[in-house]
């Protein structure tokens, strides 16, 4: 069964340093997101991409947050000055239409 | 602001009973709901989904049962069992970007 991948599993970095997180969405997938999860909270919207440009973001997504295709294949979040409260589990989903979300198993992003 | 919740955060079952989870959802314009189970260190796992021009539907033991008048959705879960065990999330569809708003989660906990 097709699935998302993320990598890295478990991240550690320092207060400051930049991170990229990396996914493989399902290959006929055209809607790709990113999630966030703070420990023992709900899942947050942070970005949805289509047609190799953000098609939407909340306030949760400021100038420290990018995403790009670099590829056909990864997507990746790039946190560019990390703070404490970016430590997350961070979720990758992907989408063949604007249906259902099929999310990874998550990236967990510990700042220190 | 949309948002959409969840009643109770713990539900504890018996195994073998029946599970009502519930979700109260404030968006009367959200046209998809998806009810989503995560197991602990995993990413959310798809159960069933429901559109707004159906007030319910039915998997494999489960149900979703969707009250636009009140703006209430739930899960239900037959013959519970330990591996049942997770939290569930609602989720609705906000816009055409295929953005998911989720809820707090509700907690089931199956007892032996």
């Amino acid at each position: 069964e097709p699935e998302v991948t993320q990598t890295p599993s478990h991240q550690v970095t320092q207060m400051g340093q930049e991170v990229i997180l990396r996914c493989v969405p399902i290959s006929n997938h055209l809607y790709f997101y990113w999630y966030r999860q703070i420990l023992g909270q709900k899942v947050e919207f942070l970005v949805s991409f289509y047609n190799n440009e953000i098609s939407e973001k909340s306030e949760i997504f400021d100038d420290q947050f990018s995403v790009e295709r670099p590829d056909g294949s990864n997507f990746t979040l790039k946190i560019r000055s990390t703070k404490l409260e970016d430590s997350a589990m961070y979720f990758c989903a992907s989408s063949e239409q604007t249906g259902e979300l099929f999310f990874g198993e998550g990236s967990r992003l510990t700042v220190l | 602001g949309e948002s959409v919740g969840l009643h109770l955060p713990t539900l504890s079952v018996q195994e073998g009973d029946n599970s009502i989870i519930n979700c109260a959802y404030s968006n009367s314009a959200s046209d998809y709901f998806i009810w989503y189970k995560q197991e602990s260190g995993k990413g959310p796992q798809f159960i069933i989904d429901i559109r707004s021009n159906m007030d319910k539907r039915q998997g494999q033991r489960v149900t979703v049962l969707l009250n636009k008048t009140v703006k209430h959705l739930s899960l239900q879960i037959a013959a519970t069992q330990p591996g049942d065990s997770a939290v569930y999330f609602c989720a609705e569809k906000g816009g055409n970007t295929g953005k998911l708003i989720f809820g707090q989660g509700t907690t089931l906990q199956v007892k032996p």
